[in-house]
């Protein structure tokens, strides 16, 4: 079983929708980081969190370490928020990365 | 991200030539850390050093890959030689062990080995 699973793998919303993305994990983790990456491009840093909920501008991440799950929304979405959505865990004092799979987000104007 | 720079961007080669990969990172940051992107794989740690000292390298094939970083900007990647199963996107990313802890990619070194 893979550490970190997310959920779905692929998203087609209309522009306007509330978009969620999740992401479970199943070991001890220091931090968890929300990556982006449009096609062909890449890799931006969303968020890392290791407790409760930040926000930048249309974009939240929550997170619930009891339940080891987060969540990542996206409201009022745009068809510029296409892209791939990346969920990673760092773990101890490694500070390295284990990576989902991605949910690929298509966001139709 | 402006802070890691990766060159080349892209890179076509023939099976059997050697393939260095770049990263010049900004000074400040004391983890940097090589991946591969496949479309069957997703992303894998190949390798990574702290303070330019390599800590972990177990992800990489040993007998053509080697990693090193000669000084505090500069980290390499080399495939030598290089085979159409490497073809993939390389990531650096840098963080800031004891820091804030965020990591930062470079935009990729996209490798087609023919």
């Amino acid at each position: 079983k893979n550490e970190v699973e997310q959920s779905p793998q692929n998203l087609t919303a209309q522009e306007g929708e509330f978009i969620t993305i999740n992401c479970s994990y199943s070991v001890g983790i220091s931090a968890l980081h929300w990556l982006q990456q449009h096609p062909g491009g890449g890799i931006v840093s969303l968020f890392m969190l290791s407790s409760g909920k930040k926000k930048h501008g249309r974009l939240i991440a929550t997170i619930n370490i009891q339940e080891k799950h987060s969540s990542l929304h996206i409201t009022a979405s745009h068809p510029r928020d296409s892209a791939v959505y990346i969920c990673a865990l760092s773990r101890g004092s490694n500070y390295k990365l284990t990576f989902g799979k991605g949910t690929l987000l298509t966001v139709n104007p | 991200d402006a802070r890691v720079t990766q060159t080349p961007r892209h890179k076509v080669t023939e099976m059997g030539q050697e393939v260095t990969m770049r990263c010049q990172p900004i000074l400040g940051h004391n983890t940097v850390f090589w991946y591969r992107q496949t479309m069957m794989q997703g992303l894998e740690l190949l390798a990574y050093f702290r303070n330019r000292a390599p800590l972990d390298d177990s992800g990489m094939p040993k007998d053509r890959f080697s990693a090193e970083m000669p000084d505090a900007t500069l980290a390499t990647l080399k495939i030598q030689p290089s085979e159409p199963r490497d073809s993939a996107v390389y990531f650096c990313a840098i963080t800031n062990a004891g820091g804030a802890n965020e990591a930062f990619f470079g935009q990729g070194t996209r490798l087609t080995v023919v």
